[in-house]
This record gives structure tokens, sequence and C-alpha cells, in this order.
């Protein structure tokens, strides 16, 4: 069972425009949101993170929103630049138990075009 | 430098073979974790331990071995059980209790 679903698998963006990614997460429990960035042939970093008790969280360009009862969440990349194309994973996990542990959307490759 | 060494970056494999991917950290982290990269598939969990002397399996353990004897090495070993091996393995840190996880910069196993 997926229990984090992530759309869309691929996006193709203009620079400039604003690029927007969904996740939706099966597992009630999960409590600990954060967003990965992926570039090729290398291992992800962590973007942003997001707890369910805060609805918007904002770096510079990458903002996340969380909307707690539909158990979604969705990355906003505002004026994107073709240095932001790389693959983004949403993930989950439940509340410290000393055996938390992530688990990944399926990714999408993020293409932006000039 | 803090952070997670994974070696070997490439490494070829054949069929019937076991192979061991190393992972080393600096970061003082008491959890690591193996996961597997596939196109299309996300990130797969094989293995996790929050302590030393101590692991769990993840999702895709089958074909998989792993051991922690120390507290900064993780290392992971591909057997001639697990069928499909050739993928993009990564592994990965946190501070037990917290999921901001750290990863390496992967290994790409390759079948020949």
């Amino acid at each position: 069972q997926q229990q984090v679903k992530q759309s869309p698998q691929s996006l193709i963006v203009q620079k400039g425009g604003i690029s927007i990614i969904n996740c939706a997460y099966e597992n009630t429990a999960f409590d600990y949101f954060p967003w990965y960035q992926q570039f090729p042939g290398k291992g992800p970093a962590l973007l942003i993170a997001i707890r369910p008790d805060v609805s918007e969280k904002k770096e510079g360009r990458f903002t996340i929103s969380f909307n707690k009862s539909a158990k979604q969440s969705s990355l906003h990349i505002m004026d994107s630049q073709p240095g932001d194309s790389a693959t983004y994973f949403c993930a989950a996990s439940n509340p410290p138990s000393g055996n938390e542990k992530l688990t990944f959307g399926t990714g999408t490759r993020l293409t932006i075009i000039p | 430098d803090g952070g997670i060494t994974q070696s070997p970056k490439y490494l070829f494999r054949k069929e019937g073979q076991n192979v061991t991917l190393s992972c080393e950290q600096n970061l003082n982290h008491d959890a690591m974790y193996w996961y597997r990269q596939d196109p299309g598939q996300g990130l797969r969990l094989i293995y996790y331990s929050q302590i030393v002397n101590d692991f769990q399996k993840g999702d895709i353990a089958e074909g998989y071995s792993v051991s922690r004897e120390k507290k900064e090495s993780f290392p992971l070993t591909v057997t001639s059980a697990q069928k499909n091996p050739t993928a993009f393995y990564l592994c990965a840190s946190s501070m037990r209790g917290r999921t901001e996880a750290f990863f390496g910069q992967g290994t790409r196993l390759t079948v020949v």
C-alpha cells in the first residue's frame, strides 16, 4: 500500500513560472512532512519540512502548504529557474517512537525551460 | 567536514556474487538507513538501525543483509538472493527521535 502519493510524475514549467507538486498521505499518524530535492547522480537533500500544526512554511522561493484535514501538502516554487530542475520527493514519518522511519513518494521530475 | 560517505560510487557485480556497499557517517547520528532508488519508484526502505547492534527490516529487505557494529558504520550486503539488484543505493542518517535525514551521494550498482 502506497502511503505517500505524489503527483505529477513529471512537470515542465517555463522560467519564471510557478511549479506545483502535490502529495497525499494515507497514514493519519504521520506528523512530519519533509520535502527533498535531488539532482542527477546525487543523494537527496532536505529542502523544507513542516509539522501538521503549521499550515504554511516558506523558505525563499519555496513554500510548503499543508492541509491537515485533507491529509495533503503542496510544494510551490515561485519564479522557477533552470537551476531548480531536479527530482522532488515528498516524505512523511510517524512521531518519534524509537522506531521512526521516512516513507517517500515516487518523486516528481521538474524541468524548467527558458 | 561532517557528512555521510558512501563507497564505491559505482560498483559492478557478476550474477551470483555478494557485494558490500559501505556507508560511514561522522555526524554522531544514532539512526542509519538504506534506501534503494529505481526510476519511477521513489526511495524504498531496505533496512534501518536506530542503535548499535540493532536493526530492522524495511519494506524490501529480501536479498539484503546489514550489520551495525559501530555507530559510524552501516554496511549493506547485496546477496545473490536479490534477483534484481541493479539500482541506485542511498544511505542516510538522522538523530534518534528526529527524522530529518541526511543522505550520502549514493552507490550505483550494476549487475553484469
